[in-house]
């Protein structure tokens, strides 16, 4: 049974500095990984897709990469704003998608 | 080309009554995912569907709710005799299912039913 698990649950940082969130997962047999956003009382918007063949993507100030062997993943944000502040959760597909418990991001003026 | 589309957006039920909860996909999608979100807790898979079938309902639980997605119109998650363990938010994702490996799930808004 897929297991995936986020590192930090929660975090609160000054602007300006660089995040790394950590994802892992116990089943290697994935497709794909995502990362989505999610602001309080609202939806999930999808932020980076890897496919299991790929090592990393970057759009903007976020980098995620994929290491499938050690069932892990990373999300890197570069120079944090106010504006990151939500809830990050990383899902892997196999027959469906399985979401992580989600890091909690405060991103404090 | 609209997002995923859920209707109502929020929805209040008496106990013991029905919920009907809609989903259209995105334009092209004949893949849709149902999700739990609890209070303060994570995104749990109920139920995965394609056009007029179940490819996987684990996640669902065995009495009173059940899910369909007809050839025409949107998915509906129905719940009956609603108890207050129902309150959630519930979330609909759509992919076009095609090739897994670039498949990218797009969520909708949600439904947040309260059950009083």
């Amino acid at each position: 049974k897929q297991e995936v698990t986020q590192i930090p649950a929660a975090l609160s940082v000054p602007e300006g500095e660089n995040l790394v969130l950590n994802c892992s997962f116990t089943d290697s047999a994935i497709y794909n990984l995502q990362w989505f956003r999610q602001d309080p009382g609202k939806g999930l918007t999808s932020l980076l897709l890897i496919q299991s063949s790929q090592r990393e993507q970057t759009s903007g100030r976020l980098n995620a990469s994929l290491d499938k062997s050690s069932g892990r993943s990373t999300l890197y944000i570069a120079a944090s704003q106010p504006g990151d502040s939500a809830t990050y959760l990383c899902a892997v597909l196999r027959d469906k998608l399985i979401f992580g418990t989600g890091t909690r991001l405060q991103v404090f003026p | 080309n609209a997002g995923v589309m859920q209707n109502p957006r929020h929805l209040v039920r008496r106990r013991g009554q029905e919920a009907r909860l809609r989903c259209s996909p995105m334009k092209g999608h004949s893949h849709v995912y149902w999700y739990r979100q609890l209070p303060e807790e994570g995104l749990k898979f109920m139920v995965y569907l394609q056009k007029e079938n179940i490819i996987d309902e684990s996640g669902m639980p065995k009495e009173r709710f059940s899910a369909e997605f007809p050839k025409e119109g949107p998915s509906i998650l129905r719940i009956q005799q609603v108890v207050r363990g129902d309150s959630a938010a519930y979330f609909c994702a759509s992919s076009p299912g095609r090739d897994l490996m670039n498949t990218e799930a797009f969520f909708g808004q949600g439904t947040r039913l309260t059950v009083v």
